[in-house]
């Protein structure tokens, strides 16, 4: 089935606890990106990666790093989290070859995160 | 820079009626417009997009959106509500360049039996 993963479901931690949300994708996508969900903003973009070892910024990325070192994974890091981090977090991936991004995001379902 | 918005928060309509979620985009060049829904404990899902063609786009679950570029609007309808309607829609535009997406702020839709 085609799907992007990501893992944990629920989080809990404490402020400048490091902590890292796993995405993956078995769908071959070029393009990644993470978002987070907070209620009356929508969905704001932190980071995305067009291809392997291709990172950008998106709306949100202070506090936040990725990696891309594999096509299927796209993790976000929390170096030093903080409560004003607390949302859901969402992982998409599409097709992204050649420009092709008339296609739509295939979104996880999401991280729930709480930093206390 | 490209933006969405979403002027309406909620929309409640009867079940069988019409409905309408509207959508309006800034975006220089042609936009690629989407629209995704979002059921409670669950991820965003497709439901349409315009890319170029005909004004009128039909997508999953009965539901169709209407591309006005005079108006730079992209409002979705479905011709008779149901009930498992009631969610979240979000309207989306991407950077045809960059694959860059925004999203509006998100239109919760309760349908009432």
């Amino acid at each position: 089935e085609a799907q992007v993963t990501q893992n944990p479901r629920y989080l809990i931690t404490v402020t400048g606890k490091k902590l890292t949300v796993t995405c993956s994708q078995n769908m071959n996508h070029e393009y990644m990106s993470w978002y987070r969900q907070d209620p009356g903003l929508g969905l704001r973009q932190i980071y995305y990666s067009m291809n392997v070892e291709v990172t950008d910024k998106g709306d949100v990325p202070e506090g936040y790093k990725v990696s891309r070192k594999e096509k299927r994974n796209f993790p976000l890091i929390l170096e030093s989290p903080s409560p004003n981090q607390t949302s859901l977090y969402f992982c998409a991936s599409s097709i992204g070859q050649g420009g092709a991004y008339n296609s739509p995001l295939h979104f996880g379902n999401g991280t729930r995160l709480t930093v206390t | 820079a490209q933006s969405v918005a979403q002027p309406e928060d909620q929309v409640n309509v009867a079940e069988g009626n019409p409905l309408t979620v509207k959508c309006t985009y800034s975006v220089s060049g042609n936009p690629y417009l989407f629209w995704y829904v979002q059921y409670p404990n669950r991820g965003l899902q497709f439901l349409l997009k315009y890319i170029t063609g005909d004004n009128l786009v039909k997508g999953s679950y009965g539901f169709e959106a209407e591309f006005n570029k005079s108006q730079t609007s992209f409002h979705l309808k479905k011709p008779s509500a149901l009930v498992s309607d009631s969610a979240l829609y979000f309207c989306a535009v991407r950077d045809p360049r960059a694959g860059k997406s925004t999203f509006g702020d998100g239109t919760t839709l309760t349908v009432k039996p």
